[in-house]
């Protein structure tokens, strides 16, 4: 049974880089049908999608954070990872890895990990 | 971006009650459709997906209609665990979008 874990820093100073992973285990990164996202949810707010990255390497990002995302993917490691750059206090959030499957959906999430932007 | 839009935004029910929950996008969107599941703490699960198909393990209670810009989940008889908040998600294009999500509480 394919499972997710996100990890990284749960405090990131306003400007800075913000940098998370997702472990990918019980299946492989490359599998087909499967592309990997990343989703985040601010404190009492709803789901934001960000991004996706196929094992290929091939990405697609919201426009509306396009110009600060990069989705990177390691294949030899089963895992994929997340750069939000210039953080400010509005992108304080949950964000979870998920995996979506082709004409399923997101099937499969981490369990969340919180990333608070604070000096 | 399609825009997702839920009604109502929360709802007040009893355990045995059928309830309906309405999504509507702003364009077709064919039947490119899921419902997720969202319990306080956890992450969202799915519960259906290409508008009516049932994700495995999802009790029968939960269905979904609905193709191009109206749909609708129905739980058909409310369980205590069915309390939570639910959001729709289109995945007719990119960027994905979600519905800003409806709250189902106890009455």
């Amino acid at each position: 049974q394919l499972q997710l874990q996100e990890s990284g820093s749960g405090l990131v100073k306003p400007s800075q880089t913000l940098s998370l992973t997702c472990a990918v285990s019980g299946g492989s990164i490359s599998s087909g049908g499967y592309s990997w996202s990343w989703i985040r949810q601010p404190p009492g707010k709803g789901l934001e999608w960000i991004g996706y990255i196929y094992h290929s390497g091939s990405t697609y990002y919201n426009p509306s954070l396009k110009s600060r995302v990069t989705i990177s993917v390691d294949r030899s490691k089963n895992q994929f990872s997340l750069k939000l750059s210039s953080v400010t206090a509005a992108d304080t959030a949950v964000y979870y890895c998920a995996s979506y499957y082709v004409g399923l959906g997101f099937d499969i999430w981490g369990q969340g990990t919180m990333v608070t932007v604070s000096s | 971006a399609i825009q997702m839009t839920q009604s109502p935004s929360s709802l007040s029910a009893s355990v045995g009650d059928r309830v309906t929950i309405t999504c509507r996008a702003s364009q077709g969107i064919r039947n490119d459709l899921g419902w997720y599941q969202q319990k306080p703490g956890k992450a969202p699960k799915l519960l259906i997906y290409a508008a009516s198909s049932l994700q495995s393990g999802v009790p029968s209670r939960f269905s979904g209609s609905g193709s191009g810009t109206d749909f609708t989940l129905t739980i058909s008889s409310l369980q205590p665990e069915d309390f939570a908040t639910y959001y729709c998600l289109q995945d007719y294009n990119y960027p994905r979008t979600f519905g800003q999500g409806t709250r189902l509480e106890i009455k």
